[in-house]
């Protein structure tokens, strides 16, 4: 199975910073990368597929770059509604792992 | 607009099997454009892929649960389904039912399921 390392675990940031998650892949998953923002007591929400196509809805504030094994995530000018728990998944083969999540507080 | 639900026991018996359904709506499971999925989150952690299947009825586990858990398809009545055996408090946790494209695009609301006497 194909491991995915995020970090940091935990990250504080205030409203109108930028802040950069990464996802680190056991092998290389070529560009086979998703993002996803979970809010408190409910489902997960695509925020980024293949490494860095923003899914359609998403503000143009969260971006996605990396290749093979190293992948980021950036949020530009945080906003309230940004502060919540970001995982990466692979969808390079199955099983489909995640990585452990980051979870974004305000400062 | 695609929407799932999950259904299904909340209270599940230590050793007992563990089963959920999936209605979609606003969309077709017989649809060879994506893979349908479930995924877990024990309460206060992170994600879990549990497996996928697809509509011709192929199907994909995770290394973890494939000796214990089927995920099978109804196209008449539009829904997919999860069934987990032997079942331990270590499945207690929140099972979505998931659509898959280019990433995990739709998912249903989620249900609690517990694992207890």
């Amino acid at each position: 199975d194909i491991q995915m390392t995020q970090s940091p675990s935990s990250l504080s940031a205030s409203v109108g910073d930028r802040v950069t998650i990464t996802c680190r892949a056991s092998q290389t998953i070529t560009t086979y990368l998703n993002w996803y923002q979970q809010r408190p007591g409910k489902a997960p929400t695509l925020l980024i597929y293949s490494a860095s196509t923003v899914q359609s809805g998403v503000p143009s504030r969260f971006s996605g770059r990396g290749s093979g094994t190293d992948f980021t995530l950036t949020i530009n000018s945080l906003q309230p509604d940004d502060f919540a728990t970001y995982y990466c998944q692979q969808s390079y083969s199955t099983p489909y792992t995640f990585g452990q999540g980051t979870n974004l507080e305000i400062k | 607009q695609v929407q799932l639900q999950e259904s299904g026991p909340g209270l599940v018996k230590p050793s007992e099997t563990l089963s959920l359904t999936c209605t979609v709506s606003g969309g077709s499971v017989n649809s060879g454009t994506y893979y349908w999925s479930w995924i877990r989150q024990p309460p206060g952690k992170g994600l879990e892929w549990i497996g996928y299947i697809y509509y011709s009825g192929s199907t994909s586990y995770s290394s973890s649960l494939k000796s214990r858990v089927t995920i099978s398809l109804d196209t008449s009545k539009n829904q997919f389904s999860l069934r987990l055996n032997s079942v331990t408090a270590a499945d207690t946790a929140v099972y979505y039912c998931a659509r898959v494209g280019r990433g995990t695009d739709y998912w249903g609301q989620g249900t609690l399921v517990t694992v207890s006497s």
